[in-house]
């Protein structure tokens, strides 16, 4: 099975743009799409993006989803940071047999 | 309104089993795969596996198959997880959760349960 690699830890004032990276081990990034949840502690996960790049309804244009194939990463970009964005990052994709895997998870701590 | 409710904390000694339901409501259980994601204290998420309420069968991780059986009742709209052999390990909230759709899209893993804790100590 693929393992999906992502940061530990990123961190950045308010009002500024971080990016997460997500790194897929093996097969094509681009085969299947990527997700990526929201976690505070506490709570259950909620999506931020979807398919690649598209945002529920609800989720502010502040965040932004991308695949890129040459280094076979996906990418969430949080822009305009605020402190409400403060939580644990997670992507997601899945493979041709229906199974599905989460990276590693990111912190991202807004100073 | 789609609500997943999970049964409630569990404990349990090593080698034992738990099983946790997840009702769902809201729309029509046999329409999306019912996943079910652990999370140990202070860890990511891990996948577990799936359900197809439709026909009943189940995918599951390497890490727990042969350990874990999901199920679903279509009479009841409950997706059932049983974990066998418990271990120290297996102590985490797991959640239960499935898909939005609408409109001509599907968003996987969009609605979840509110996590059921499992303690496995002796």
């Amino acid at each position: 099975n693929f393992l999906l690699t992502q940061p530990h830890s990123v961190s950045e004032s308010p009002g500024k743009t971080v990016t997460i990276s997500c790194t897929r081990s093996i097969g094509s990034v681009a085969s299947n799409h990527v997700q990526w949840y929201k976690q505070r502690p506490g709570s259950s996960p909620t999506t931020v993006i979807y398919e690649d790049n598209q945002r529920p309804s609800g989720v502010p244009d502040r965040f932004s989803g991308s695949i890129d194939s040459s280094s076979n990463s996906a990418s969430l970009t949080i822009s305009g940071l605020k402190t409400e964005d403060e939580a644990d990052y997670y992507c997601q994709s899945y493979d041709g047999s229906n199974h599905y895997v989460f990276g590693s998870g990111t912190k991202v701590t807004v100073l | 309104e789609v609500q997943l409710v999970q049964s409630g904390a569990e404990v349990r000694k090593p080698g034992a089993a738990v099983k946790i339901s997840c009702k769902v409501s809201g729309y029509i259980f046999i329409d999306h795969y019912i996943h079910w994601v652990q999370q140990a204290p202070g860890k990511g998420l891990k996948w577990m596996g799936l359900v197809d309420p439709e026909d009943g069968k189940g995918i599951y991780a390497e890490t727990f198959q042969g350990r874990v059986t999901m199920t679903a009742d279509r009479s009841t709209d409950t997706a059932y997880m049983e974990l066998t052999r418990l271990t120290s390990d297996d102590t985490a909230v797991y959640y239960c959760t499935t898909a939005r759709s609408g409109g001509g899209l599907e968003i996987l893993m969009y609605y979840w349960g509110q996590g059921t804790l499992v303690s496995v100590s002796s």
